[in-house]
């Protein structure tokens, strides 16, 4: 079974831009989760996606948007980028059978490094 | 809110020696699951064990096993024997995601 793969796995972009990472989950995970981690902060949970629709989400502001499609690949969206936005991008999938994600085993992509220049 | 704590930002153990990083969080859910992942350098993050509240017993998996206190929200991690491969950040996150800023363990050969 394939893993969890994200894109690109490396971006550059200045302040001001807008930027969107794609994840596609493991074949059968109903539940995407994105994650935020850099040296300072640790691993900051952003949102998580079920079925389509946002069931959790983390203490980020609106600049952070998210969504997933009905394959449950999902994409993040970040706007006005500020040079605080460099840091990994994780994404995690799961089943996602009980209501919280994390009653069951998240999957961790590669990540996606963006560099705000 | 809930949250974990890591007391220990790094830690350091010798080859084939045993090591335990802390972890305390806070819930005021009565059943709930904790975990430890690892994210060995440039390497994606994996779950090393997994906790269930209602469980009395201490979750073991080889040479990783926990020490569960329900009362005391503690759920520390200790790694027998240890390998120059164990080197890597660790959390302990939450049923809820939140993971906190890790523990960095380095073996030293």
């Amino acid at each position: 079974k394939a893993g969890v793969t994200q894109t690109p796995r490396y971006l550059i972009k200045t302040r001001g831009q807008q930027v969107t990472l794609s994840c596609s989950p493991i074949s059968g995970h109903r539940s995407v989760s994105w994650y935020q981690q850099t040296p300072g902060q640790g691993l900051q949970f952003l949102f998580e996606y079920f079925s389509e629709t946002q069931r959790n989400k983390g203490n980020f502001p609106g600049r952070f948007s998210g969504r997933q499609f009905s394959n449950s690949r999902s994409e993040m969206n970040v706007s006005t980028l500020e040079l605080g936005d460099s840091a990994l991008y994780l994404c995690a999938s799961s089943l996602g059978i009980s209501e919280t994600a994390t009653y069951n085993e998240q999957f961790f992509g590669p990540g996606t490094r963006l560099t705000v220049l | 809110a809930q949250t974990v704590t890591q007391s220990q930002p790094e830690m350091s153990v010798q080859e084939a020696e045993t090591v335990t990083l802390s972890c305390t969080y806070d819930t005021s859910e009565s059943d709930y699951y904790l975990f430890w992942y690892k994210q060995p350098p440039s390497r994606q993050m994996i779950l090393v064990i997994r906790q269930e509240a209602y469980k009395q017993q201490n979750a073991t998996e080889n040479r990783f096993s926990v020490n569960f206190q329900k009362a005391a929200k503690s759920f520390s991690l200790k790694i027998s024997d240890s390998q120059l491969g164990d080197a890597a950040m660790y959390f302990c996150p939450h049923n809820d995601m939140r993971f906190g800023a890790g523990t960095r363990l380095t073996v030293k050969p």
